[in-house]
């Protein structure tokens, strides 16, 4: 069956990085692409960005230019976003999500909190 | 970027009721409009894609109407499981942009 396991939750620091992985399977991982999701505590949800699993390629929304970068590894079907330059805002859920006719699989979600 | 807005931004309604939520976009957006349904501690669940297409394993109660720039989720008998947060979201122009949410709550 088709999932999407995100990694689990992290605590960092303004200014500092942070890296989620989002592993893929039962399905054809380069097949699909994946978007990118947040949301902040008891806001909605926020796009980020979609990303081609072939090659990383990646279309951010223009807040996040600069300070996303996402990677992909076929060998372990795996994506991996690094968010960069923390603050406070940054702090939510990320999700991960395969685009068929639309995001129909979802990862459970990554809880990333900045504090100092 | 495309602005979408939600209407209204919560309601309460009866196990049974009628409901419907309404979507606009700032622009056009033909028929590329997803609908979601988001309940508290889970990701969201894809309900309704390209405005009108039901989404496997998505009651046929949900149904979704609309084209251009305004668009509606219509769910016919509400139920106690469909109280949650729904959101719509335009995949037409990156970025793909999301309505702010409607909380469905039990009157």
């Amino acid at each position: 069956q088709v999932q999407l396991v995100q990694s689990g939750a992290e605590v960092r620091k303004p200014g500092a990085s942070v890296k989620l992985s989002c592993k893929a399977s039962g399905y054809t991982f380069t097949s699909y692409f994946i978007h990118w999701v947040r949301q902040a505590p008891g806001q909605g949800l926020e796009w980020m960005g979609v990303t081609n699993p072939s090659d990383g390629s990646t279309t951010y929304t223009q807040n996040f230019q600069g300070r996303v970068t996402v990677t992909s590894d076929t060998s372990t079907t795996t994506l991996y976003m690094e968010l960069t330059s923390l603050t406070s805002e940054d702090t939510a859920v990320y999700y991960c999500a395969r685009d068929s006719k639309g995001p129909d699989y979802w990862g459970q979600g990554t809880q990333v909190t900045v504090s100092s | 970027d495309i602005q979408m807005t939600q209407s209204p931004s919560s309601l309460s309604a009866f196990v049974g009721d009628r409901v419907t939520i309404t979507c606009r976009a700032s622009q056009s957006i033909s028929n590329y409009l997803n609908w979601y349904q988001q309940k508290p501690g889970q990701a969201p669940r894809l309900l309704i894609y390209a405005d009108t297409n039901l989404q496997s394993g998505v009651p046929s109660r949900f149904s979704g109407s609309g084209s251009g720039t305004d668009f509606t989720l219509t769910i016919s008998s509400l139920r106690p499981e469909d109280f949650a947060t729904y959101y719509c979201q335009q995949s037409s122009l990156t970025p793909f942009s999301f309505g702010q949410g409607t909380k469905v709550e039990i009157k």
